[in-house]
């Protein structure tokens, strides 16, 4: 079946400007998770969607990021008044549900790049 | 914070097998032990998940020492597909989140 899809695939925009970045999960998944991976680090935890519950946004790095999940199913990551610093590869993930023995499968990403 | 220690780097030759450990001290006793691996250019992938026995999957076989406090993730035999960016992770039961470290990034030598 289909996997999990991000779009656009690469993003370039100028400072300041805000941006979107789209995740459609796996069809019936109830758990998505969106991470940030800067050149040559590891995979930053942002934000956590389990079914209609209220997300988790512990790992969101300032107010200018927040994410939104309609309808249990797809979501869209906002920056806004982007800076240089958050030019990254942004990844989504599902899980079928979140258990601690849940498979997550990840996107392919979004990089983002701020000039 | 639960965390994961890994070598930065590790070197292996085509078609031998491969041992990348990865240390987790302050593991609790409900923590999951997973691995994941990340190719040039792609998002994670799933490789294999273990609590204490020993387990085996198509890609991958995980040893956990007995007392937990560290795992050894074992590639039967590398290919260069396997070239990749591995990442031990301890799934917390009281949070919501994996953390992910830096990884161990293997090499694959024809």
């Amino acid at each position: 079946g289909a996997g999990v899809s991000q779009s656009p695939s690469n993003k370039v925009t100028e400072k300041g400007k805000d941006v979107e970045l789209r995740c459609d999960p796996i069809s019936g998944h109830t758990a998505l998770y969106w991470y940030r991976q800067s050149l040559g680090q590891g995979l930053e935890f942002l934000i956590y969607f389990q079914g209609n519950s209220a997300p988790d946004k512990s790992g969101l790095p300032s107010d200018r990021f927040s994410a939104e999940r309609t309808g249990g199913s797809v979501s869209t990551l906002t920056i806004q008044r982007t800076q240089q610093e958050d030019s990254a590869v942004y990844l989504c993930a599902s899980s079928l549900w979140r258990t601690r023995t849940d498979t997550q499968y990840f996107g392919p990403g979004t990089r983002l790049t701020v000039l | 914070d639960a965390k994961t220690t890994q070598p930065n780097s590790m070197e292996s030759n085509e078609e031998e097998p491969v041992h990348l450990p990865c240390n987790h001290s302050t593991i609790s006793g409900t923590d999951y032990i997973h691995w994941y691996r990340q190719l040039p250019s792609q998002g994670p992938e799933y490789v294999i998940h273990g609590l204490t026995s020993n387990v085996n999957n198509r890609m991958a076989s995980l040893a956990i020492a007995e007392d937990r406090k560290s795992s050894t993730l074992i590639l039967h035999r590398a290919t260069l597909r396997d070239a990749a960016v591995y990442y031990c992770i301890l799934d917390l039961n009281t949070g919501n989140q994996f953390y992910f470290g830096t990884g161990t990034s293997l090499t694959v030598i024809p």
